[in-house]
């Protein structure tokens, strides 16, 4: 089976502009979370989705948005992109969103780089 | 109260030695303590992870010892490889929310 799957593995916008980022969770996972990991630092706590339905926002900006679609992959979207977005973006899906203890089986992450 | 603290920052050990991560945490209501591998270019891999109603967890080189009323927990890796050479996080929840550390860079030298 495949694993979560991310797309684009790597991106290079210019500040102001806007990006979109793509993941696949496992099949039949149906909660998707996203994180934010700085070079250096641990993983934060951005979104996470399950049935298509928002169930938790980490502390970012409005300029962040993502959604969840029918075959329960999702989009994150970044508007008026900073310096400080620059990241490795992850994408984590569950079976079971709630819940302590469900593995979250992680992506290989899309690099973002803004110039 | 929801960080958590992890050291060292890096690790250098010798092949078939012992590598130590500490972390810490505040809030007591996490009730779930996972930590990750990750190696460069790609994303985090569960490794082992503990309930804090049990005070140690061993699942072959890896033992995760946790002291709840320091609210402090560790990762050994025993007989240390050089494949073991990564970043390791520690994290806790009380969700399925993970709150990581900052990470630790383990080189395990032949």
């Amino acid at each position: 089976d495949a694993g979560v799957t991310q797309s684009p593995t790597h991106l290079i916008k210019t500040r102001g502009q806007h990006v979109t980022l793509r993941c696949s969770p496992i099949s039949g996972h149906k909660s998707v979370s996203w994180y934010q990991q700085v070079l250096g630092q641990g993983p934060q706590f951005i979104f996470q989705y399950y049935e298509k339905e928002e169930r938790g926002r980490g502390n970012f900006p409005d300029r962040f948005s993502a959604r969840q679609f029918p075959n329960y992959s999702s989009e994150l979207n970044v508007n008026a992109l900073l310096l400080g977005d620059s990241a490795l973006y992850l994408c984590a899906s569950s079976w079971m969103p709630g819940l302590a203890g469900v593995e979250q089986y992680f992506g290989p992450g899309t690099r973002l780089t803004v110039t | 109260q929801q960080q958590v603290k992890q050291s060292p920052q890096s690790l250098i050990v010798q092949k078939g030695g012992i590598s130590i991560i500490n972390c810490a945490y505040e809030n007591t209501a996490f009730d779930y303590f996972p930590w990750y591998q990750q190696f460069p270019g790609k994303g985090p891999a569960l490794l082992i992870a503990i309930r804090p109603d049990v005070s140690e967890k061993k699942e072959g080189r890896f033992t995760i010892s946790f002291n709840k009323s320091a609210k402090q927990f560790s990762l050994h890796i025993m007989d240390s490889q050089p494949g073991d050479s990564a970043t390791y996080f520690c994290a806790a929840s009380n969700t399925d929310k993970l709150i990581f550390g900052t990470g630790t860079r383990l080189q395990v030298f032949p």
